[in-house]
């Protein structure tokens, strides 16, 4: 059965810094793989996803993930962290395209000090 | 107004009594999804109904029930609740033609059972 782990519980950074956001995945084929972000008090919002081909994905707000197959990966980046991006960040995988059953792994507290 | 709408936002009630969050969506999205959201344990699927006539139970449908009462409705229910039914619910769509794993959610339900 697939599954993901983000061993990072909480992560604080100080605006302006660069921000790497770790995601594992256990899947035995190609997953299909996503983050999304959790603002206070919001439902989750779909920053980027990868399916197939480039292996560095773009997202929204800034953000781009890449896929390490051999490190069985996908971690999430930023450049430059912004005050606007505290929040929980989720990874999830999902076997198919189309499936039903999107696995989300336990979520990333990113705080940004000033 | 928002896309997936959750009522309601927060809701105390007390062990046994029946609970009922409802779900509309304008998107227009055939598949609609209830997800329950712990501390540190991420997103959970409790049910899920790719149309009207198609439900199906997640990983954690024992306690709850669903009601997909047309297209853009729908509900979750607790029978019975119990305290450690003291969540976050989301409630969550995504189009089966354009891929099932981008979701949309809802802003979310806070529910305490005492």
């Amino acid at each position: 059965a697939q599954s993901v782990t983000q061993p990072d519980i909480h992560i604080t950074v100080s605006e302006g810094a660069s921000l790497e956001l770790r995601c594992n995945y256990s899947y035995g084929a190609t997953p299909y793989l996503f983050w999304y972000v959790q603002s206070p008090g919001q439902g989750l919002q779909l920053l980027l996803k990868y399916f197939s081909g480039d292996t560095l994905v773009q997202g929204i707000k800034g953000f781009e993930a890449e896929f390490k197959r051999s490190q069985s990966s996908f971690n999430l980046r930023k450049p430059s962290v912004h005050w606007s991006d505290a929040a929980e960040y989720f990874c999830a995988v999902a076997r198919s395209y189309n499936t039903d059953k999107l696995i989300f792994g336990t979520g990333t507290r990113l705080q940004v000090f000033p | 107004d928002a896309d997936v709408t959750q009522t309601p936002r927060n809701r105390i009630t007390k062990t046994g009594k029946r609970i009922m969050l409802e779900c509309s969506q304008t998107k227009g999205h055939d598949r609609m999804y209830w997800y329950r959201q712990d501390p540190g344990l991420g997103l959970r699927l409790i049910y899920y109904s790719f149309d009207v006539k198609d439900i199906n139970k997640g990983e954690i449908s024992d306690g709850y029930s669903v009601s997909r009462q047309a297209q853009a409705k729908f509900s979750l229910s607790l029978e019975s609740a119990i305290p450690n039914q003291t969540a976050l619910y989301f409630c969550a769509t995504s189009d089966g033609r354009a891929g099932a794993n981008v979701l949309t959610f809802g802003a979310g339900s806070r529910l305490t059972v005492l």
